[in-house]
């Protein structure tokens, strides 16, 4: 049985770099969640994808920021010109949901940013 | 707007003891699901439960039970016996039906400690 994976787990970077984080969700599971949670917070919505389609995006998502899922599995989410704000934990869920119908979340490990 | 209120931000406890621990929320959706997650030290969050807003039905699972109240807007969680395994950040979080997204809105989490 598989979770949801998400690769690298833990990166550093220097501030103006370009980072990308991937993440396999469960095999089947047509919807993908990104979040970011900080120190001490709940994770916040940043974006989601139905299929190959995203089709929501949070005003956390500023447009440095950009998520693709090219074939309905895997998803990638690529911060450009990082800044130190940019310094979290970033989550990636997936979920077997249809449209109203919010089934449970599955997480994965998360990838931890840290921008120097 | 949504929103989803833990005051209890740590709580410690002796193990074996009880302890419940709070939620109180916010939304303007006649239909919504509620979700519990736990986040241990390790990171990755994991899906306890998730109730609709037509059952009100309490729910228990081996030493977990859930209190939902529709009149007092709570999800309130309580974990009898506590274990020194137990001890992470719990989560409660809201996912509203009328939202596409069927995203989750997290409350800030209570750390809860199990002191052995």
């Amino acid at each position: 049985d598989t979770g949801v994976s998400q690769d690298p787990r833990h990166k550093i970077t220097k501030r103006g770099q370009n980072v990308t984080f991937r993440c396999d969700p469960i095999s089947e599971h047509n919807r993908l969640y990104w979040y970011r949670q900080t120190l001490g917070q709940g994770p916040e919505f940043l974006t989601y994808f139905q299929n190959e389609a995203q089709l929501e995006k949070s005003r956390l998502l500023s447009d440095r920021f950009s998520a693709e899922r090219p074939k309905g599995s895997f998803s990638t989410l690529e911060i450009q010109r990082t800044e130190q704000g940019d310094s979290a934990m970033y989550l990636c869920a997936s979920s077997p949901g249809q449209a109203g119908r919010p089934y449970e979340q599955y997480f994965g490990p998360g990838t931890r940013l840290t921008v120097t | 707007a949504q929103k989803v209120t833990q005051a209890q931000t740590e709580i410690s406890v002796v193990e074996k003891e009880d302890v419940t621990l709070d939620c109180v929320y916010e939304t303007r959706d006649t239909t919504y699901y509620l979700f519990w997650y736990k986040q241990p030290p390790s990171g990755e969050l994991v899906f306890l439960i998730r109730r609709n807003s037509f059952d009100e039905q309490n729910e228990i699972s081996g030493r977990y039970s859930w209190n939902f109240q529709k009149s007092t807007s709570s999800f309130n969680f309580t974990i009898t016996a506590s274990q020194v395994v137990d001890s992470a950040v719990y989560f409660c979080a809201l996912s509203e039906v009328q939202t596409g997204a069927n995203n989750l809105f997290f409350g800030t989490g209570t750390r809860l400690t199990v002191i052995p």
